[in-house]
This record gives C-alpha cells, sequence and structure tokens, in this order.
C-alpha cells in the first residue's frame, strides 16, 4: 500500500542552521509528493509539492526533490529562521492522500 | 476565498454530552476529509467523502462517532457520548476531485476538543 515514513523529531537547530528533514515513500505508480507545514495552534498548510520523478518544490527558502529512484523526497532549507519554528509532514497523493507522522522544528535565536 | 471554515474552534464539554464539529469546505471542492490529531497518534483520517457520498470512514474509532455531509457546502461529525479520550484538535481539509493525484488538500484552522 501507499505509505510514508519521515524522519523523527524533535529537531532543534540555531538560525541560519541547514536543515535537512527525511521523508521517503512507497507507492505504486506515479505518486504526487507533499511536504506541508503546521504552525502553532493552526492547521496544515501547503509548503511545497512535486508532481513527477526529478521535480522540485520550493518554496519560501524550502525545497524538496521527488527521487524516484530511491523514493524519497527530503526538504531542506539552507538557512532556517526562528519563524519557521513548526511541525512538517510529508504526503503523497496516490489517490489517496497518506501523511508522515510529522516532525517538529524548534529554531533557536 | 474563505478557505475551509470550521466550527466552533474550541470547545470544552463534559463526559457523555454530545458533541458536533461544523465544517463548511472550499466553494467547488467535491472532496471533504476529517481528520483527528493527538499528540499520541498523530494525524489519523477518520472519514472522507467524495462528492457528498461517505468513501472510507475505517478511520472512525467507534460507533460513538459518526459523520454528515447534506450537501456540498456543509458537513458535521458528531460524538455521542463523548469520553476524555476523544479530547483532540479535528481538523476538516477540502480537495477538488478533478485535480486528482496532482490535487492538494486544503486545512481549516482546527476543532480543539476538551472532553472532561
Amino acid at each position: 500500500g501507499n505509505s510514508v515514513t519521515q524522519m523523527e523529531g524533535p529537531v532543534t537547530l540555531s538560525e541560519e542552521a541547514f536543515l535537512t528533514i527525511n521523508c521517503t515513500y512507497t507507492a505504486t505508480g506515479y505518486p504526487s509528493l507533499f511536504w506541508y507545514v503546521q504552525y502553532p495552534g493552526e492547521g496544515l498548510q501547503l509548503l511545497l509539492k512535486a508532481t513527477k520523478a526529478d521535480d522540485k518544490g520550493s518554496n519560501k527558502g524550502f525545497e524538496a526533490t521527488y527521487r524516484k529512484e530511491t523514493t524519497s523526497f527530503h526538504l531542506e532549507k539552507g538557512s532556517v529562521q526562528v519563524s519557521d519554528s513548526a511541525v512538517y509532514f510529508c504526503a503523497l497523493n496516490n489517490n489517496d492522500m497518506r501523511f508522515g507522522a510529522g516532525t517538529r522544528l524548534t529554531v533557536k535565536p | 476565498d474563505a478557505g475551509v471554515i470550521q466550527s466552533p474552534r474550541h470547545e470544552v464539554t463534559e463526559m457523555g454530552q454530545e458533541v458536533t464539529l461544523r465544517c463548511k469546505p472550499i466553494s467547488g471542492h467535491n472532496s471533504l476529509f476529517w481528520y483527528r490529531q493527538t499528540m499520541m497518534r498523530g494525524l489519523e483520517l477518520l472519514i472522507y467523502f467524495n462528492n457528498n457520498v461517505p468513501i472510507d470512514d475505517s478511520g472512525m474509532p467507534e460507533d460513538r462517532f459518526s459523520a454528515k455531509m447534506p450537501n456540498a457546502s456543509f458537513s458535521t461529525l458528531k460524538i455521542q457520548p463523548s469520553e476524555p479520550r476523544d479530547s483532540a484538535v479535528y481538523f476538516c481539509a477540502s480537495s477538488s476531485l478533478a485535480s486528482g493525484t496532482l490535487g492538494e488538500q486544503f486545512f481549516g484552522p482546527g476543532t480543539r476538543l476538551t472532553v472532561l
């Protein structure tokens, strides 16, 4: 079946550090891949997405590349800010939306 | 666009009471999802509808939970009777079937339920 596995948190970084949150998936066919972000007290909101192999999704300095050969969609940002503190969810849509468990990121000044 | 609207935003009730959560999806969206989020279990899909028809309710924890979608612009999730272990944040999300696998879900702000 379809599933998503993402890096367990929590992750704590200093401001301007490099961020990677790993995500791998299991699916048949050609799913679309997403990263959602949840700020405290809010619902999930789409951060970026990629719909086919080798596509790179990007938004707000975050990037993720759809790697079919490694079934991965790792989230990266070169320099995190305190305002990036949130929970990040990897997800896939293969006619059935599946979310990862979420990774809590805390960025300290 | 107003986005997905949920009400109430917060609900505090006593064990045994009936609780009704409400959701208005984004206009034009024809898929609607109910999720529950807790620290222990993370984000769980409870039920989803396509074109107002329940497609998969396998995530509904037990018979105390029920969901309806009487029309394209409104859905309810009811818990009767409520128990303390139902305390969680309940999210509604909507999407467009026409987007297929390309489409994302749009989430509401959630209802924080506390059952005492």
